[in-house]
């Protein structure tokens, strides 16, 4: 069964930083590029950023370019996302999820919550 | 990297077909067949309802369809029930690995 669990949702002061994890399992997970999608509070899905399966090409959203850092591990099954320079309106539910081919995102895991407040 | 234009909402009674818009550019829903639609419910996963902009996944009811003219892409619910409602976005490929989402479009059934 293929399943994603995201963790390290916190809340986190501004200016601050944090680092989201996302365990994949139940399937090859070097075989896939995996995005990170967020949700702020009353807004709609925004894309965040992308790495491929190798990990050796990246895509970031303008809004958090410069700020966030993608990486993975795939030795670990495992997908990353470094928040930098963190500010009120990145405060949202960020959720990874798998590319099956071409934008089809076949699996989502239930997302977690980041707030940044003082 | 604009966000894809849909409508913020959209309303049907119950056994009524709707009609979801999705308006991008040649950059990205016009250059590439690879357009998606998902279902989110407050609270929880988003759901894969089209991909390849008018393919259904496994387990998804017929009464979910998509089409593409040009830069705007389209989804269809057919028959509505209670319990389509929620909010529905559109997805496009843009290039190299990157994508763009719409803005989002919340579904009321009367």
């Amino acid at each position: 069964e293929v399943q994603l669990v995201e963790s390290g949702g916190a809340l986190v002061q501004p200016g601050g930083s944090l680092r989201l994890s996302c365990a994949a399992s139940g399937f090859t997970f070097s075989d896939h590029t995996v995005h990170w999608v967020r949700q702020a509070p009353g807004k709609g899905l925004e894309y965040v950023s992308s790495i491929n399966g190798n990990g050796d090409v990246t895509s970031y959203a303008i809004s958090v370019k410069g700020r966030f850092t993608v990486s993975r591990d795939n030795s670990k099954n495992t997908l990353y996302l470094q928040l930098g320079s963190l500010s009120a309106e990145d405060t949202a539910v960020y959720y990874c999820t798998r590319d099956a081919w071409y934008v089809r995102f076949d699996f989502w895991g239930q997302g977690t919550l980041v707030t940044v407040s003082s | 990297q604009s966000a894809l234009t849909q409508p913020a909402s959209v309303s049907g009674s119950p056994g009524q077909s709707i009609t979801i818009s999705c308006t991008g550019t040649r950059s990205d829903v016009g250059g590439y067949n690879y357009v998606s639609w998902f279902q989110h419910h407050p609270g929880k996963a988003p759901k894969l309802m089209i991909f390849d902009v008018n393919k259904r996944p496994s387990g998804v009811s017929d009464r979910f369809s998509g089409s593409k003219s040009g830069n705007t892409a389209s989804l269809t619910i057919s028959g509505l029930q209670t319990e389509d409602a929620a909010s529905y976005y559109c997805c496009s490929y843009a290039g190299g690995i990157a994508v763009v989402f719409g803005g989002g479009t919340k579904l009321t059934v009367l």
